[in-house]
């Protein structure tokens, strides 16, 4: 495997610290996404970003904070506003191709306590 | 915005079955539509997708069909096997301006395929 890497795998955090989420990729690709995956709702936009200083808001944003300062990179950010966060999250990325492949990393899973 | 909805959530198979996974979305203009594969703890992984160009895809024991005027399309396993069990996931999208793709997934599909 390789390409698209997130680390940690799994991530501890104590309710009301704020987390970040590393996403590194090596594939050139333009455009870089952050998803949020919870038993039985499938996957779930949070940002993504299709540009080196832009990123837009996802049908989830609320609680999260991204930065796109590299193209290599899209770290996100779980805030303390963020109510429920304990979820599996995945970076992917893609192209700017309108309908081309997006890959994934391999996800991390925070817990919250 | 696009909403997926896929069913069924659970799907459980002899070997060598077949497999049906259908998916509606609500969006018309949303033009391209994968499928994802998840193993367990692994990414997702495409393993077939369809452009609304197009009505039928197949990829070995792997197609899919689209029918844009009922907004719905179908993943089919054929000759299904034990290592195809897994959470399978359709998902859609109309692409966005500046380009890439904001994809709306279903809620997934998990398949069991029994000895």
């Amino acid at each position: 495997d390789g390409g698209i890497t997130q680390s940690p795998k799994y991530l501890f955090r104590k309710e009301g610290q704020n987390v970040t989420l590393s996403c590194e990729q090596n594939l050139n690709h333009d455009a870089m996404y952050w998803y949020r995956q919870d038993p039985g709702q499938g996957l779930r936009l949070i940002y993504y970003s299709q540009i080196v200083n832009d990123f837009q808001k996802g049908d989830i944003a609320e609680g999260y904070s991204v930065s796109r300062e590299k193209k290599e990179s899209f770290p996100l950010t779980v805030t303390s506003a963020q109510k429920n966060p304990t979820a599996f999250y995945l970076c992917a990325s893609s192209r700017t191709d309108r309908n081309t492949e997006a890959f994934f990393g391999q996800g991390t899973r925070l817990t919250v306590v | 915005g696009e909403n997926v909805e896929q069913h069924p959530s659970t799907l459980s198979v002899q070997e060598g079955d077949s497999a049906v996974i259908k998916c509606t979305y609500s969006d018309s203009a949303s033009n391209y539509f994968p499928w994802y594969k998840q193993e367990l703890g692994k990414r997702p992984q495409l393993i077939i997708d369809i452009r609304s160009n197009v009505g039928e895809k197949k990829d070995q024991r792997i197609a899919v069909t689209l029918n844009k005027t009922a907004k719905h399309f179908s993943l089919h396993i054929t000759e299904t096997q034990p290592e195809d069990s897994a959470v399978y996931f359709c998902a859609a999208s109309e692409g966005v301006t500046g380009g890439g793709n904001k994809l709306t997934f279903g809620t997934g599909t998990q398949l069991k395929v029994e000895l």
